[in-house]
């Protein structure tokens, strides 16, 4: 079974600085994807970046972009420039190559974007 | 397009009844999922349709949770005799094979 922790319950960033969510995964598939999730207050999910195992290059989406690990098993998420309409939670997610769909999350972070 | 639908948004309902939760997916998609999310966590998947086809189903689910997308378009989810464990957020997503998954807004149920 995958698990996907995230050891950052809270974080707090100033406006149009940097931060950098974490998450770490466990599985013994050789093909997968990740992703980050954002669910602001409104509850719904919403896509923000995702990264198919067998690619070495990081993804990258205008002001977001990963750190992709593989032999550490490792996924961060690093915001650029960040906005107050940044502020929600976000999760990592997991799903293997054969159920695509069928998505492990983490336990969230909680992301405050001070002005 | 007005992207994936739920209904309703939210239901109080007391312990021992039973409540049925639709969801409208984006037209083209012929993927369906069901996930549930409790306060504080991450969404646990709950079960998948490819068209009318439930492929598959999480330990989850029990012999009280069915699910169906009977013409393989819009989806329910039934709870029987709902308990205050159940008290959580459902949420439905869809997406065509292998793409990107768009989530609706959510129910939110609370069993008293």
């Amino acid at each position: 079974a995958q698990t996907v922790t995230q050891s950052q319950p809270e974080m707090s960033v100033q406006e149009a600085e940097t931060v950098t969510l974490s998450c770490t995964y466990d599985t013994s598939e050789s093909n997968y994807y990740l992703f980050w999730y954002k669910q602001p207050p409104s509850r719904q999910m919403i896509l923000v970046i995702r990264q198919e195992a067998y690619k070495q290059q990081n993804a990258t989406e205008n002001r977001f972009s990963v750190n992709f690990q593989k032999a550490a098993k490792s996924f961060s998420l690093k915001i650029s420039d960040s906005q107050l309409g940044d502020t929600a939670m976000y999760f990592c997610a997991f799903s293997g190559g054969t159920s695509y769909g069928k998505l492990t999350f983490g336990q969230g972070t909680i992301l405050t974007v001070h002005p | 397009d007005t992207g994936v639908s739920q209904d309703p948004r939210h239901k109080i309902t007391k312990r021992g009844q039973n409540v049925t939760f639709r969801c409208d997916p984006i037209s083209e998609h012929n993927r369906l999922y069901w996930y549930r999310q409790t306060l504080g966590q991450g969404p646990e998947f709950l079960t998948y349709f490819q068209n009318e086809a439930q492929l598959e189903k999480s330990r989850l689910l029990s012999d009280r949770f069915s699910a169906e997308r009977p013409k393989g378009s819009f989806s329910t989810l039934e709870i029987q005799r709902t308990e205050q464990g159940d008290s959580a957020m459902y949420l439905c997503a869809s997406s065509s094979e292998n793409e990107k998954l768009f989530f609706g807004s959510g129910t939110q149920l609370s069993v008293l």
